[in-house]
């Protein structure tokens, strides 16, 4: 079966540091996708970062990066700089093809808080 | 570009009433359309999914139901509430490397 685990339910990190969010999968597909959200306290899902199974190298979108280990089975979310308005939920997903369709699972979310 | 629209965003409504909330995509076609419900604390459950016009795949029996009618039209409804369907749905559009959320209904049921 398809699961994702976030082992982390909250997080402190000093503004201007830089904090890591563990994510680690299970899945017997040889494709996936994994992404991040975050959600802030408004509930939209902000789309953060996308890693494809097939992509040799780590995802980065400004100051996040993707942490992948394929072997391990691990996408951790790597946040640079942290700011004050980064505090919120973070959501790590994977999509698998299913039916004709992709299936989106989340993990349970890491809550995010930004000490000043 | 693509976007989301979903409505309403807060709603209040009486167990045993009933429910529709209604999102829309705009800037592509035959998207696939996803309604997922949050509940408070916890992540993102599948409720049902949609590939095309007229078909829905239902991941978790309950009160709830769905329908397509157009292609960029995805409904959610309920013909009666119940105090357990409180909670946050969002509608989501998904490509194979981007997946897009609307900005979510609050519902709660009393």
């Amino acid at each position: 079966a398809q699961k994702i685990t976030q082992t982390q339910p909250g997080m402190f990190v000093q503004e201007k540091e830089a904090v890591t969010l563990d994510c680690t999968y299970d899945t017997s597909d040889q494709s996936y996708g994994l992404f991040w959200y975050k959600q802030p306290s408004s509930g939209e899902m902000i789309f953060l970062i996308y890693q494809g199974s097939y992509d040799e190298q780590n995802a980065t979108e400004g100051r996040y990066s993707l942490n992948f280990q394929k072997a391990r089975k691990s996408a951790n979310l790597v946040i640079s700089a942290s700011q004050l308005g980064d505090s919120a939920m973070y959501f790590c997903a994977m999509s698998l093809r299913r039916a004709g369709s992709y299936q989106l699972t989340f993990g349970k979310g890491t809550k995010l808080s930004v000490i000043p | 570009s693509q976007t989301i629209h979903q409505w309403p965003a807060t709603l209040v409504q009486p167990v045993g009433s009933p429910l529709s909330l209604e999102c829309t995509v705009e800037g592509t076609s035959n998207p696939n359309l996803y309604w997922y419900r949050q509940a408070a604390g916890r992540g993102l459950q599948l409720l049902f999914y949609s590939v095309g016009i007229g078909q829905i795949s239902s991941e978790v029996p309950q009160n709830l139901s769905a329908s397509r009618p157009q292609d960029r039209q995805f409904i959610l409804s309920s013909k009666k509430l119940l105090l357990s369907d409180s909670g946050f749905y969002l509608c989501a559009w998904m490509k194979p490397t981007e997946a897009f959320f609307g900005q979510g209904t609050r519902l709660t049921v009393v």
